[in-house]
């Protein structure tokens, strides 16, 4: 069983660039969380996605971020005219329904520079 | 606001002896707590975790002490091996009550256990 996965693993954008990152969750797993981790930092929530929902974005920038899991397909962090302060390490978790509560698996992340 | 709170970055111990890693919390509406591990390049692995109803659980060589009046939880690795060395992430949230499904991290503590 394949675990989460995130692509790429390493992304370079120009100020003002677009950059989209991509989380495919554990097989059976419907629940999908995105967090960023700044240098030195511990992780910080952004968002939490059931298929084709939104169920908790409170931790989102109001501007420049989105996030989608459609019905097919892997879940979005979408992140428009990119700035230097973007630079982190997004990972990704899933969650089954019915699993161990509050237990997440997490992806390897994705590490985006901005330059 | 960091509502966890692990105020060692880092922690040295010989093989064979027990590391504690320790971790606070503020909010009093957390009621479900979790360890992670954390390798270089990878995503936080799930280790242990423990509930409100709870003061310890254990597994294996880990075990999660949970004091709810001093908001304060510990790791304790005995005996420690090689293979430990890595950055541990205490984590909290208030699903169990509120219904909240996102974590709230603290910074890490980078454990090296020295052969």
């Amino acid at each position: 069983n394949a675990g989460v996965m995130q692509n790429p693993r390493h992304l370079v954008r120009r100020r003002g660039q677009e950059a989209r990152l991509r989380c495919s969750p554990m097989k059976g797993h419907s629940h999908v969380y995105w967090y960023r981790q700044l240098p030195e930092e511990g992780l910080k929530f952004m968002v939490y996605l059931q298929k084709e929902n939104i169920i908790d974005e409170s931790g989102m920038p109001k501007e420049r971020f989105s996030a989608e899991f459609p019905k097919e397909g892997p879940s979005i962090l979408r992140i428009q005219q990119v700035v230097r302060g973007d630079s982190a390490a997004y990972f990704c978790a899933s969650s089954p329904p019915e699993g161990v509560w509050g237990e997440q698996y997490f992806g390897p992340g994705t590490r985006l520079t901005v330059t | 606001d960091q509502q966890v709170k692990q105020n060692s970055p880092s922690l040295s111990v010989q093989e064979g002896r027990i590391s504690i890693l320790n971790c606070d919390y503020t909010n009093s509406m957390f009621d479900y707590f979790l360890w992670y591990k954390k390798y270089p390049a990878e995503g936080p692995t799930f280790l242990i975790s423990i509930s409100s109803i709870k003061d310890k659980n254990e597994d294996g060589r880990f075990t999660v002490f949970l004091n709810k009046s001093a908001k304060h939880l510990s790791l304790h690795i005995v005996p420690s091996q090689p293979g430990d060395s890595a950055v541990y992430f205490c984590a909290a949230s208030a699903g169990l009550l509120a219904g909240a499904n996102n974590l709230f991290f603290g910074t890490g503590t980078r454990l090296t256990v020295i052969p």
